[in-house]
């Protein structure tokens, strides 16, 4: 069956402008989460949604991070006014519930702030 | 805090030279441990869930063990597609807490 889709696979911008990252969990998955990873670095947790709760967003680095996720489904993570430093992997994840369930990526969204 | 540690950073073996990769932890009130493989430029790959000390998991080449402070994945007789980067992440109370991972490659 299908997985989990993320587009675009790479985004360059230029510092300053705001970007939006796209991911479209497996269906069925309630969990959904979004992790970044630098080079050399392991996976950096950002944000989480579970059903109709509220996310967890306890890991967004600044308030320039935002996701929101439309119907249970596709979830967007934007980031505005992008720095050099934003520049990694954005993966994301969906499962069918957080307690034990394994998570299943994405290929990521590559992203060069230049 | 949770904390997971992979060693080693970077493994390079011969094709047939078995081998082992260990993820020490600190986890309050772990609920199970999990691996993934990841390729290059790919996402991570799920492979085992473990969830108590003592549980084995195998597939094919790869073999996953679980005591209360560390986790090591056994490769027996690897081929160079095993090569990739491996991942292990616990999860206790909080957040799953990933591994920066070991890199592997298995020469021909």
């Amino acid at each position: 069956g299908a997985g989990v889709s993320q587009s675009p696979s790479n985004k360059v911008t230029e510092k300053g402008k705001d970007v939006e990252l796209r991911c479209d969990p497996i269906s069925g998955h309630t969990a959904l989460y979004w992790y970044r990873q630098s080079l050399g670095q392991g996976l950096e947790f950002l944000i989480y949604f579970q059903g109709n709760s509220a996310p967890d967003k306890s890991g967004l680095p600044s308030d320039r991070f935002s996701a929101e996720r439309t119907g249970g489904s596709v979830s967007t993570l934007t980031i505005q006014r992008t720095q050099q430093e934003d520049s990694a992997v954005y993966l994301c994840a969906s499962s069918l519930s957080q307690l034990n369930s394994p998570l299943h990526f994405g290929n990521g969204t590559r992203l060069t702030v230049t | 805090e949770d904390q997971v540690t992979q060693s080693p950073e970077a493994l390079r073996l011969q094709e047939g030279e078995s081998s082992s990769l260990n993820c020490s932890y600190t986890v309050s009130g772990l609920r199970g441990l999990f691996w993934y493989r990841q390729d290059p430029g790919k996402g991570p790959e799920f492979l085992f869930t473990l969830y108590s000390a003592g549980e084995e998991k195998e597939k094919e080449r790869l073999k996953a063990t679980l005591t209360k402070k560390e986790s090591f994945l056994h490769i027996t007789a690897p081929k160079p597609e095993d090569s990739a980067t491996y991942l292990c992440a616990p999860q206790g109370f909080q957040k799953l807490v990933f591994g920066t991972g070991t890199r592997l490659l298995v020469s021909p």
